[in-house]
């Protein structure tokens, strides 16, 4: 069976400063992992995907994420936030059969000016 | 660029009611997810639909029902309504016939649905 953890349900940054979102995975099978983002009302949008392919993937609006097999780690990072990425972020393992999305709990990030 | 059309946004109905939630994909996509998102919970894997025939099946209770048409739109039909069924409930859409999509699902805005 797969499943998802989120490592912390908030988390607050000042504007400007690193954001590290946690996310760790498990799986029997190689995985596809996912980022998405959801703001208040609104449906989840898409932030970055993870394939098989390289392991550190880029994302929109400057949004990154590595896997890393040896940790069954997916964390998603960001250089500098911005007041509107505040937000609520779901990681995201996908079933290799049918594709059905199995999440993680969330992470409500908070931006500070 | 079109995306996933969900209708109604919002959809009020009272216990033991019955609702139907629909679901248009994204041009071309053949595969629908559904999803039910309880107040501060994480969505949770209903159903899907790939060529109109279920692909797989999630905590979907008995009194729910979804299929996919010809057109490919989705229908969510929920009967006997409770007040724990008051979620917003999504859709997506995928083309899993393109080798390399890694089923990349794209939500629509979802449907929130009260029940009273």
């Amino acid at each position: 069976a797969q499943s998802v953890t989120q490592l912390g349900s908030h988390v607050s940054v000042s504007e400007g400063a690193l954001v590290l979102l946690r996310c760790n995975y498990s799986s029997s099978v190689p995985p596809y992992l996912f980022w998405y983002v959801q703001y208040p009302n609104q449906g989840l949008q898409l932030l970055l995907k993870y394939t098989s392919a390289a392991t550190l993937v880029k994302g929109i609006n400057d949004f990154e994420a590595e896997f890393k097999k040896s940790e069954t780690s997916f964390h998603l990072t960001k250089p500098s936030a911005h007041m509107s990425d505040a937000a609520e972020y779901f990681c995201a393992v996908s079933s290799s059969n049918t594709g059905k999305l199995i999440f993680g709990q969330g992470t409500t990030l908070q931006v500070k000016p | 660029a079109a995306g996933v059309i969900q209708s109604p946004r919002h959809l009020i109905k009272e216990k033991r009611e019955t609702a139907t939630l629909k679901c248009y994909p994204i041009p071309r996509h053949d595969t629908v997810y559904w999803y039910q998102q309880g107040p501060g919970q994480d969505p949770q894997f209903l159903i899907s639909f790939y060529e109109k025939m279920q692909s797989d099946k999630g905590s979907i209770p008995d009194r729910f029902s979804a299929q996919q048409f010809s057109d490919y739109h989705s229908e969510l039909n929920m009967s006997s309504l409770e007040l724990g069924d008051s979620a917003l409930y999504f859709c997506a859409s995928s083309f899993a016939g393109l080798e390399g999509a890694a089923y990349e699902q794209y939500f629509g805005p979802g449907t929130r649905l009260t029940v009273t």
